[in-house]
């Protein structure tokens, strides 16, 4: 079975801090890919990233970046220099190749203070 | 290209009634999938759709339906409704090519339903 493990459920830093959100996953799949999502207070989901389980070079985004580790199980997501808008729930998902259907965690809420 | 559009966004119905919700995908789009989103057991799959076929289902009970029609839309249905069905309902369409491992899914802004 497929499993998403976010340990922070919420944490709350002040404007340009760097904050990482850990995520931890499971599967027996070798083909899989692995997301980040972004969920503002209006509900709606936003893809930020999308990592297949061949690739693990580290991706930069901007003020984003993503740390893909195999042997640990993790796909980390980094924000460097938070600003007030990064305040949102953050979910990790994970999906087998071939399926739509995503695996989410728990999501863990940032609150960036002025 | 317009987003994923759902309607309605708000709804509010009491316990035994059924309730219809609709899904229009990205012009394109041809795969759809419904997701719940509750604060107890966070955003879980309730199934997938493709070219008016299901293809994949969560573990929900019967009375979660839902169907595609040959224009992408979709529209889920949940029947005898119940205190604990009281969530936000996500729908994500894709473009699903022939071949290809995984599309990025496009979430839409929810139906929010309260049930009383």
């Amino acid at each position: 079975a497929q499993k998403v493990t976010q340990a922070q459920t919420e944490i709350s830093v002040v404007e340009k801090e760097d904050v990482t959100l850990d995520c931890v996953y499971e599967t027996r799949d070798t083909t899989y890919y692995l997301f980040w999502y972004k969920q503002p207070p209006s509900g709606e989901l936003v893809f930020l990233i999308r990592r297949n389980s061949f690739d693990e070079q580290n991706e930069i985004s901007g003020r984003y970046s993503w740390n893909f580790q195999k042997s640990t199980s993790s796909f980390n997501f980094t924000i460097t220099a938070s600003q007030v808008v990064d305040s949102a729930v953050y979910f990790c998902a994970l999906t087998q190749g071939g399926s739509e259907k995503l695996v989410f965690g728990k999501g863990m809420k940032l609150t960036v203070n002025p | 290209k317009a987003g994923v559009t759902q309607t309605p966004r708000y709804l509010i119905k009491t316990r035994g009634q059924q309730v219809t919700l609709s899904c229009s995908p990205i012009s394109g789009h041809r795969s759809v999938s419904w997701y719940q989103q509750t604060p107890g057991q966070g955003l879980q799959f309730l199934f997938e759709y493709f070219s008016e076929t299901q293809r994949n289902k969560g573990n929900f009970p019967g009375r979660f339906s839902g169907r595609q029609f040959s224009n992408s839309r979709s529209e889920m249905n949940v029947s005898t409704l119940e205190l604990g069905d009281s969530a936000l309902y996500l729908c994500a369409s894709s473009f699903r090519g022939a071949g290809e491992a995984y599309n990025e899914q496009f979430f839409g802004p929810g139906t929010r339903l309260t049930v009383l």
